[in-house]
This record gives C-alpha cells, structure tokens and sequence, in this order.
C-alpha cells in the first residue's frame, strides 16, 4: 500500500463543534482528495489539492474547507459538524491528475 | 458535471457462477478505472482501460471499454468468496475522478 495515513481513525462528536482530518503522505504526490462514502453514493469528493496552498471544489464542498501548507498533509475541516457529515471519510493521492487513486485507510466521523 | 452510472448496485452470485457490472457516463472519456473495496477497507486500484473496445484481464476478471468510449464493464467468472466487496469504476474529469455508486457482490457459497 501506498504511504498514506489518516487521523483519527475513528471520531464521535457533537453538532456544531469544529472537526479537523488529517492526511499525510509519504509519496511526495502532487494530488490529494477527500472523499465521503455514504451507502448508495459511492465516492463523493469534496475537495481536491493540486499543489501546495492549491485547492478546488468537488460535487458536495458545502460545510467543508481544507487547506494544504505542505505537500504532504491535506487537512479536511468541518467548521460546525452537522448530523448530515457522518460518513465515512477517504483521503486519496495521485501523482498525475485523473490518473491511479492510492487511498488511505479512511476516518470513521459520527456527529450526533 | 461528468456523470458515471453503475448498475447493479447489488449482486448476489452463487459461487462457481459468472457475472457482470456495469459503467455509464454521459460523456466520452479519456479513461477509465476500476477499483475494488473490500468490507471495512478502503478502494484499491485494480486497473485502467484508455483506449477505445480495449480489453483486459487479471486472472477471472475480464475488464472492457466501450468503442464510443463512454461506457465499461467488468466480468468474473467462477465467483469465489475472495470476490466479496464492492466494486467501482470512475472516470477521469480534468484532474480528478468521477467515480460510480458501485455494485456489492455478496457471494453465497
């Protein structure tokens, strides 16, 4: 497996506080991506980084901001949890846009 | 947006037997890749198919573009129980991937 690790691993939290990921990477990869995976949605991305200090939107961004100092963290950030963001979150690299995803090992959030 | 549909969202396949998934999009796309994930872990690339009515193969798995390039499927025959999880396909969008809702295979041996 690729070196990609994600913490927590597991985390159970109340609505409204601030919930931060995180993503390290030891494969010097360009593209970082944060997913969520919800029973019959498949992979949703939220936001993506292409570089350092360099990010975009994905299809469900709203509630979430990341942000990227380093190459190799990408730090996901839920401002005010919401029932809604329990999920499953995956963190993915790449070294090539669009190409071969490496995943990590996924966060487990529970907001109640 | 790029648009990728996956059906069946659930298959549940006597061991021995074969089946197939399927992968629409809406547009034409450059490439496309499957992953597979296993319950509990996480998606773990298995291929990519980039030109068009291109095939391949990894063991019982045959892996297929479409010629208009907007479509793909993935065959396996003689499911066995390590064939469990749930498998998507995606395809490139600029810099990142759209990916299917995925098909579960439950396998009943």
């Amino acid at each position: 497996d690729a070196g990609i690790t994600q913490s927590p691993r597991h985390k159970v939290t109340e609505t409204g506080t601030p919930v931060t990921l995180r993503c390290h990477q030891t494969e010097n990869h360009r593209y970082m991506y944060w997913y969520r995976q919800d029973p019959g949605h498949g992979l949703r991305l939220i936001h993506y980084s292409y570089g350092v200090k360099d990010t975009d939107k994905g299809e469900v961004s709203d509630g979430y901001s990341v942000s990227r100092s380093k190459t190799e963290d990408f730090l996901l950030t839920l401002e005010s949890a919401t029932s809604s963001q329990t999920s499953v979150y995956f963190c993915a690299i790449s070294d090539l846009g669009g190409d071969t995803q490496y995943f990590g090992p996924g966060t487990r959030l529970t907001v109640l | 947006g790029q648009q990728v549909m996956q059906i069946p969202q659930y298959q549940h396949v006597q061991e021995g037997e074969d089946f197939t998934t399927y992968c629409n999009s809406s547009t034409t796309l450059s490439n496309i890749q499957w992953y597979k994930q296993r319950p509990g872990g996480h998606p773990v690339f298995l291929i990519q198919l980039v030109k068009s009515g291109e095939v391949k193969k990894q063991k019982r798995l045959t892996f297929q573009f479409g010629e208009a390039k907007k479509n793909s499927s993935l065959h396996i025959t003689a499911t066995q129980t390590t064939d469990v999880g749930t498998y998507f396909c995606a395809g490139r969008d600029d810099y990142k991937l759209s990916f299917g809702a995925g098909t579960t295979v439950t396998v009943r041996a």
